[in-house]
């Protein structure tokens, strides 16, 4: 089994709102993401998760907080978000090891208002 | 940091045809991946291939690492196959750098 499932599909939120992000594997992965990808380009990188611990934070705004309540699950918190964060947000793991592939989400396609 | 490009930008193709898409890295890497994202905006692994050739049906992936570039081959192509294909390398911790990709649509 190589999925890795996301909640909602969709999400429409103002920019008063605040919303999560959901996220989970149970493949056993000790590595688990957060990209962004708005229309018309390649995902980017938000934040690595290793070990249930932040090990990268790629200078995302603090409207977007990232939390792993265990090696499973992985949400994003959202809080005061802009019109132009409107994009795609994808989930990933990965066995902790870089030589190991990342498997995505189907991704949450958001909208702020 | 590391650059990733991806050539052609975009692709038409009648059904049939066979492609070859193309991935030039900046540096030395060991771990480069393919994917293909339908419209829905699922990423589907297709290779890790960070050297050497594989083959899985009509796609095939070779990786000279030595000269930093990754081709894709997509043969007897299908409307199904239309979509957006990224190669992606790692950077550094697990983060994974995507070229820009390549838009593939395959027509009937």
């Amino acid at each position: 089994d190589t999925e890795v499932t996301q909640t909602p599909k969709h999400l429409v939120m103002g920019m008063t709102n605040k919303k999560s992000l959901k996220c989970e594997q149970h493949m056993g992965h000790r590595a688990m993401y957060w990209y962004k990808q708005k229309a018309k380009k390649p995902p980017e990188l938000m934040f690595v998760y290793s070990y249930e611990k932040l090990s990268i934070n790629e200078s995302v705004p603090s409207r977007f907080s990232p939390e792993c309540p265990n090696s499973s699950l992985l949400n994003l918190h959202l809080h005061a978000l802009q019109p132009e964060d409107s994009a795609l947000y994808l989930c990933a793991s990965s066995q902790e090891s870089d030589l190991e592939t990342q498997y995505f989400g189907p991704g949450t396609r958001l909208l702020v208002l | 940091g590391i650059q990733v490009e991806q050539s052609p930008p975009d692709l038409i193709l009648q059904e049939g045809a066979n492609s070859t898409l193309r991935c030039n890295f900046s540096d030395s890497v060991n771990n480069l991946q393919w994917f293909h994202q339908n419209p829905w905006g699922q990423l589907i692994n297709l290779f890790y291939i960070p050297s050497g050739t594989k083959q899985n049906g009509r796609l095939s992936a070779t990786t000279v690492a030595t000269e930093r570039y990754s081709l894709l081959y997509i043969s007897s192509s299908q409307t199904t196959d239309s979509g957006v294909y990224f190669c992606a390398v790692l950077e550094y911790g697990n983060k994974l750098v995507f070229g820009a990709g390549t838009i593939l649509r395959v027509k009937s």
